[in-house]
């Protein structure tokens, strides 16, 4: 069992702020990270998946990066807006296997 | 299409009683897998399967089976239903998640207490 750790655990933030949060995850035996988002009453929806050291990736106001040599990826929310409330959900999976490992989760609250 | 399509929604069962979450998607993924979700645990990893007649074992397999005799369907059934087992339990599938940039599409998840 792999520990998959994301912080904060919660975050409220105004509309407009800029926010991230992190996931941390083993660094050696890496393949992959996805971020998922996660609306109350919904299932998780994908976000990115990040597969390379150094990978950027960007959808709208939401952008990822990847460390794989130390273990961690940011998730950054650029001016935070109602609609971006959820819970943010990323999922390692190791060098070996075809199991995802999720963390815990950031649940994020945007306060108009 | 319809995607990953997860029944029944709500399920109330009582301690001993046994009964199949049913999982189903359209969408011709080789990989799917059953997580549960618990408060402050996350999504742990039941047990996943790459292939029609290849099933095996995640983080949190004790008291739950599996099969997958086709390619759309992913029963997971529970034989003596615990108190512990009560959760909430999500179905996902992808394409071989090791081809490719390929991410997990969720079922809507079925809620599910042992009494």
């Amino acid at each position: 069992i792999l520990n998959v750790e994301q912080s904060p655990q919660s975050l409220h933030v105004q509309e407009g702020d800029s926010t991230n949060f992190t996931c941390s995850f083993p660094s050696s035996n890496f393949y992959a990270l996805h971020w998922y988002r996660w609306e109350t009453a919904k299932s998780p929806e994908a976000l990115f998946v990040m597969t390379l050291n150094g990978d950027e990736k960007k959808k709208g106001r939401i952008s990822a990066t990847l460390n794989t040599k130390e273990g961690y990826s940011y998730l950054y929310i650029k001016g935070s807006q109602p609609e971006d409330s959820a819970t943010y959900l990323c999922a390692f999976m190791g060098a070996t296997g075809n199991q995802f490992y999720f963390g815990t989760g950031t649940s994020l609250t945007v306060i108009p | 299409n319809a995607g990953v399509t997860q029944t029944p929604k709500f399920q109330v069962l009582k301690t001993g009683q046994s009964m199949t979450l049913q999982c189903a998607q359209d969408m011709n993924h080789e990989y799917m897998s059953w997580y549960r979700q618990d408060p402050g645990m996350g999504l742990r990893l039941i047990h996943y399967s790459v292939g029609a007649g290849i099933t095996d074992q995640g983080e949190v397999p004790n008291g739950y089976n599996v099969s997958r005799s086709t390619t759309e369907d992913f029963p997971l059934r529970l034989l003596s239903a615990a108190p512990s087992q009560t959760s909430v339990y999500f179905c996902a599938s992808s394409y071989r998640p090791r081809a490719g940039a390929n991410v997990l599409t969720f079922g809507a998840g079925s809620r599910l207490t042992v009494l």
